[in-house]
């Protein structure tokens, strides 16, 4: 049984330019959370979803930031015309349930903007 | 607002010790508390979850105890060596709707040869 999955692990764009994350859950999973680590600070929730279903958005940044975890394929998180504060690593974990269910994390994917 | 603080944010001791990691926690309403490991560069793994009605949890040389009246937790690493070096996460899943977990900044571990 694969762990979650997240590609690519390294993604460097220019200020402007759109940034796709994704993350596929573990099998059986279908519950799936975003989170962002920035330099020097902790991880901090960005969005929990369900299949085909946003739970909780509050962590997102309201503009330029979307996520959606379609009924087939991964979750995606993405942001639109990055900015160099958008540079983090960024990390997703996937639950078989939600509530008291340990949530299993990804590699991440280290986002650079340049 | 749960928030999680973690002391000492870094700490270095020589191969063989016994070390003591300490997070807080100010909303003692929590599902469980989680310890995991971060290498540099790399994703999280999971190193023991302890339930809000257990005490302890241990793995190895590894023990996590908790105390959710007083919002505290503690990660106690026996017979430290140098592939311990890491920073370790503190995270607490808080009841009462949004499902996701709050983590401390960490410690940042180094474990001198």
């Amino acid at each position: 049984n694969a762990g979650v999955m997240q590609n690519p692990r390294h993604l460097v764009r220019r200020r402007g330019q759109e940034a796709r994350l994704r993350c596929s859950p573990m099998k059986g999973h279908s519950h799936v959370y975003w989170y962002r680590q920035l330099p020097e600070e902790g991880l901090k929730f960005m969005v929990y979803l369900q299949k085909e279903n946003i739970i909780d958005e509050s962590g997102m940044p309201k503009e330029r930031f979307s996520a959606e975890f379609p009924k087939e394929g991964p979750s995606i998180l993405r942001i639109q015309q990055v900015v160099r504060g958008d540079s983090a690593a960024y990390f997703c974990a996937s639950s078989r349930q939600g509530g008291n269910t340990e949530a299993f994390f990804g590699q991440g994917t280290r986002l650079t903007v340049v | 607002k749960q928030e999680v603080t973690q002391i000492p944010a870094a700490l270095s001791v020589p191969e063989g010790e016994n070390l003591v990691l300490n997070c807080s926690f100010t909303d003692s309403a929590i599902y469980n508390l989680q310890w995991f490991r971060q290498d540099p560069g790399k994703g999280l793994t999971s190193l023991l979850l302890i339930q809000s009605s257990q005490r302890e949890q241990t793995s190895g040389r590894l023990n996590a105890s908790l105390d959710k009246s007083s919002g505290r937790s503690t990660l106690y690493i026996a017979a430290s060596q140098p592939g311990d070096s890491a920073t370790y996460l503190c995270a607490v899943l808080t009841q009462g709707g949004s499902e996701k977990l709050v983590f401390g900044k960490g410690t940042k571990l180094t474990v001198n040869p």
